[in-house]
């Protein structure tokens, strides 16, 4: 079964902080992608990143980073030097077949 | 700029009444999707296609059904609103296999059933 876990619900940090969202992800394919999307309060889902299961390579952009780690099956994203406009509602999600399937998602909100 | 386009962000109906929600995309996309958002349960799939005329059923598709009957359009109806069905609606679309590309969200429309 695919399944997709973001076990912290909430975080709240102090602007210009460092943070890292979990998530953790469960699949029996072989191939399959892992996405990263943002939905600030406006409500829009807007989509981060998207990584294929053959490409562990790390990723940075701006201050956004990516660890994709197979053997842990961990997909985490870290938000260096936050700022007020990171705080959102953040989803992490997997492809498997025709469908994805998202984790229950993780609130941060940055502090002024 | 591209676009998912909800037609109503906000509604509210009668338990009973027959809902209509509808879904455009200007990009050609292939893949369609409505999710349903619930604190604390995430996105859950209702129902997606993957062609015109074509639907697939995802994991809480009771009572709900869908349309597309153009490529660029896809319809979420609710044949009798209850309660339970009150929620955000989130409509999304992608290109390529269905699994494949990211997915394009629309600003959902949150449905209140009384």
């Amino acid at each position: 079964a695919q399944k997709v876990t973001q076990a912290q619900t909430e975080i709240s940090v102090v602007e210009k902080e460092d943070v890292t969202l979990d998530c953790v992800y469960e699949t029996r394919d072989t191939t399959y992608y892992l996405f990263w999307y943002k939905q600030p309060p406006s409500g829009e889902l807007v989509f981060l990143i998207r990584r294929n299961s053959f490409d562990e390579q790390n990723e940075i952009s701006g201050r956004y980073s990516w660890n994709f780690q197979k053997s842990t099956s961990s997909f985490n994203f870290t938000i260096t030097a936050s700022q007020v406009v990171d705080s959102a509602v953040y989803f992490c999600a997997l492809s498997g077949g025709n469908q994805f399937y998202f984790g229950t998602g993780t609130s941060l909100t940055v502090i002024p | 700029d591209v676009k998912v386009t909800q037609s109503s962000r906000y509604l509210v109906k009668r338990t009973g009444e027959k809902v209509f929600l509808e879904c455009v995309q200007d990009m050609d996309h292939e893949n369609m999707f409505w999710y349903r958002q619930d604190p604390g349960l995430g996105l859950r799939l209702i129902y997606f296609s993957y062609d015109v005329k074509m639907k697939e059923k995802g994991d809480i598709p009771e009572g709900y059904s869908v349309s597309r009957e153009k490529k660029e359009r896809f319809s979420l109806i609710l044949e009798s609103a209850s309660t339970n069905q009150t929620s955000m609606y989130l409509c999304a679309s992608s290109s390529g296999g269905a699994g494949t590309g990211e997915l394009f969200f629309g600003e959902g429309s949150r449905l209140t059933v009384l």
